[in-house]
């Protein structure tokens, strides 16, 4: 079974700064999806970024970006330029592309704070 | 557009308890799930389902039921409510091909007391 690790329960960033949030994965496949959600206090889950394991360019959208080590399994998430808004709850995601239906493995997540 | 809509928000049960969580998309997804939230383990998934008809357990099955009669519906039963189901519970759908983004419901945060 794939597992998902997020060794960070928390980070802080000041406002403007970048930040870099851990997920590291565990798999016997090679064809997956990898994705970081974010979750505010809404309760909302908004998927922020994907990157495909075939792919060997790292994702990008806007302020935030991945480092994809597939040798490794490891997914970090970048976020630049950190804004207020920002401040949630970070979940790292497996999905196995061998598999049928919606099948998510979640990372227990990471809080993070932004300071002003 | 309404999504992923899920009823109720809230909702407190006394231990045996029976009640149903309901789960309704407009986006004609063959896939849905349900998943709990819990501190510290992030989400883990319940039961899920590849179109109507067809259901399957997920990683933490035991306590809950499900059924899909229709593409849009994908209810979760709870047979007889224990504390250990205290959690926030999220449904999900998604096609089954090209981006493979889930879309998620705004949850239910269940009490059991």
């Amino acid at each position: 079974a794939q597992t998902v690790t997020q060794s960070q329960p928390e980070m802080s960033v000041q406002e403007a700064e970048t930040v870099t949030l851990s997920c590291t994965y565990d798999t016997s496949e090679s064809d997956y999806y990898l994705f970081w959600y974010k979750q505010p206090p809404s309760r909302q889950m908004i998927l922020v970024i994907r990157q495909e394991a075939y792919k060997q360019q790292n994702a990008t959208e806007n302020r935030f970006s991945v480092n994809f080590q597939k040798a490794a399994k490891s997914f970090s998430l970048k976020i630049s330029d950190s804004q207020l808004g920002d401040a949630a709850m970070y979940f790292c995601a497996y999905r196995s592309a061998m598999e049928y239906g919606n099948k998510l493995v979640f990372g227990a997540g990471t809080i993070l704070r932004v300071k002003s | 557009n309404a999504g992923v809509t899920q009823t109720p928000k809230f909702q407190v049960l006394k231990t045996g308890q029976s009640m149903t969580l309901q789960c309704a998309q407009d986006m004609n997804h063959e896939y849905m799930s349900w998943y709990r939230q819990d501190p510290g383990m992030g989400l883990r998934l319940i039961h899920y389902s590849v179109g109507a008809g067809i259901t399957d357990q997920g990683e933490v099955p035991n306590g809950y039921n499900v059924s899909r009669s229709t593409t849009e519906d994908f209810p979760l039963r709870l047979l007889s409510a224990a504390p250990s189901q205290t959690s926030v519970y999220f449904c999900a759908s998604s096609y089954s091909g090209g981006t493979l983004e889930a879309f998620f419901g705004q949850g239910t945060r269940l009490t059991v007391v």
